[in-house]
C-alpha cells in the first residue's frame, strides 16, 4: 500500500517550452501532497506544499508563477514548470501524506533536462 | 534552527559488516523522525519512523533505529549488509499533523564491498 507515482520519469524538451508533471497517490487519498526539487549528489529542497482545492504554498525563493502547482483531486497533484530553462534542469520528486499514519511517501521521480 | 544532520557523507562497509549511520536533528517540539533510502535514479522508499512509545524501531529489510532524546540523535543501524543495501540514506525529522512538512538531511552515500 501507499504506493504514489509519477509520469513521466523522465522528459527532454527545449528551452522555452513548458513541462507538466503529475504526481498520483494510487492507493490513498491525500490532500497534501509535496513538490521536492533535488540537485545532483544533494538533499531535497522542498519546493511547495500542494494541498487539495486550494492554492499551493510556497517555500521562500521558489518562484510560484515559474513552478505552477494544481491538486484538483484527492490523488493527482501537477507540477507546471513553465517557460523552462536548462537551469530548471533537475530530478523533480514529490510525495503524497498519508493522513492517520503522517508520513510522506515519494513517487519515483521525474529527471527533466531542458536544452 | 531547525535541523538535521548526518556527519558521515560516504560510508564504505564490507558486505556482511554491521552498519551504523547517524543522524542529529535540532528540533523545538517533540520530532516525527524518519529513514529513506534512495537508490540511484530513483524517488525515497520508507525504512521506519518513530513517533511515540519504544525508543527502538524496526524498519524493512532488517533495518533499526534508535531514538536518544538526551543525544538528539536518531541513529540508522543494521547488523549485516548486504550488497543491495548500497544506496543514498536520508534522515528527515518533521512535525506531523496535517502540514508535515519534513527537514531532510544531506544524506549519507552507502558504499558495500565484496
Amino acid at each position: 500500500g501507499a504506493v504514489v507515482s509519477q509520469h513521466p520519469s523522465r522528459v527532454i524538451c527545449k528551452s522555452g517550452t513548458s513541462v507538466k508533471i503529475e504526481c498520483r497517490s494510487l492507493d490513498f487519498q491525500a490532500t497534501t501532497m509535496f513538490w521536492y526539487r533535488q540537485f545532483p549528489k544533494k538533499s531535497l529542497m522542498l519546493m511547495a506544499t500542494s494541498n487539495e482545492g486550494s492554492k499551493a504554498t510556497y517555500e521562500q525563493g521558489v518562484e510560484k508563477d515559474k513552478f505552477l502547482i494544481n491538486h484538483a483531486s484527492l490523488t493527482l497533484s501537477t507540477l507546471t514548470v513553465t517557460s523552462a530553462h536548462p537551469e530548471d534542469s533537475s530530478f523533480y520528486i514529490c510525495s503524497a501524506d498519508l493522513q492517520g499514519r503522517e508520513t510522506q511517501y515519494f513517487g519515483p521521480g521525474t529527471r527533466l533536462l531542458v536544452l | 534552527a531547525q535541523s538535521v544532520t548526518q556527519p558521515d557523507i560516504h560510508i564504505t562497509v564490507s558486505e556482511g559488516a554491521s552498519l551504523e549511520l547517524r543522524c542529529n536533528y535540532s528540533y523545538g517540539a517533540t520530532p516525527y523522525l524518519f529513514w529513506y533510502v534512495q537508490s540511484p535514479g530513483q524517488g525515497l522508499q520508507l525504512l521506519l519512523k518513530y513517533f511515540s512509545g519504544d525508543t527502538l524501531v524496526q524498519g524493512i529489510k532488517g533495518f533499526e533505529a534508535e531514538f536518544k532524546r538526551s543525544q538528539s540523535s536518531f541513529n540508522l543501524r543494521k547488523p549485516s549488509v548486504h550488497w543491495s543495501d548500497a544506496a543514498e540514506y536520508f534522515c528527515a525529522v518533521g512535525p506531523g499533523g496535517a502540514t508535515n512538512k519534513l527537514i531532510f538531511g544531506t544524506g549519507t552515500l552507502l558504499a558495500v564491498q565484496p
